[in-house]
């Protein structure tokens, strides 16, 4: 039972380059989420997916674009990547119980990202 | 911009001492959860406690709820080295559908063998 899982594990990117972080659960999970972590944070919300076909952002969206592809897979891509952007990044998915959609979350290991 | 502020940010004790970390928050909440980091690990929910609930309890640990101060506190009883950890607060906001946490920055957990 994988839970979430994430690739790449750590990737180095140049300013201005572009990739896709990939998500995928395991769960049957209807809600999922990007967030990222930066030194001396908690955890900033990029977007979300609360079910499959639906989207929507969060805290800090601005240079990321999302893809929720089905019930399993929800991916973050960076279209020109920046400085600013050098963060870790992490998905996680979790279940609405009963009508509350805060439930608890599930995450993956993350994926390390540096930009040059 | 975040809802939850973890207290101390940083906290070393012996090992079979009890650790206990705070949280303070600003508006009014649905639910109020607890993760844990490992180093260089994703997060793992450790426990959840509901706007209408004082004090819930999981093995060792003991969450109690404040909403008039807006509040919570988390204790780890006995602690062993496999506690060391950053701790977070994360809080669930009233309103129906509304599917966003907001994490504290944490509080780093040192336990001295």
């Amino acid at each position: 039972n994988a839970g979430v899982t994430q690739t790449p594990k750590f990737q180095v990117l140049k300013t201005g380059q572009s990739m896709t972080l990939q998500c995928a659960q395991d769960m049957n999970h209807n809600s999922m989420y990007w967030y990222r972590q930066d030194p001396g944070m908690g955890l900033r919300l990029i977007y979300y997916s609360a079910s499959e076909g639906t989207t929507d952002k969060g805290e800090v969206p601005n240079g990321y674009n999302v893809s929720r592809l089905n019930k399993r897979e929800f991916s973050l891509r960076l279209e020109s990547a920046a400085p600013s952007q050098t963060s870790v990044y992490f998905c996680a998915s979790s279940e609405e119980v009963g009508g509350d959609s805060n439930q608890p979350q599930h995450f993956g290991d993350g994926t390390r990202l540096s930009i040059l | 911009s975040q809802q939850g502020e973890e207290d101390p940010q940083a906290l070393s004790i012996q090992e079979g001492e009890n650790a206990t970390m705070n949280c303070s928050y600003k508006t009014s909440i649905n639910n109020l959860q607890w993760y844990r980091q490992n180093s260089g690990r994703g997060l793992v929910h450790l426990i959840l406690i509901r706007s209408n609930e004082r004090e819930k309890h999981s093995g060792r640990l003991r969450v109690t709820l404040d909403t008039s101060k807006k509040s919570s506190s988390l204790l780890i009883t006995a602690s062993r080295a496999a506690d060391t950890a950053s701790y977070f607060c994360a809080t669930g906001p009233l309103g129906a559908g509304s599917y966003q946490l907001t994490f504290g920055k944490g509080t780093k957990l040192s336990v001295i063998p």
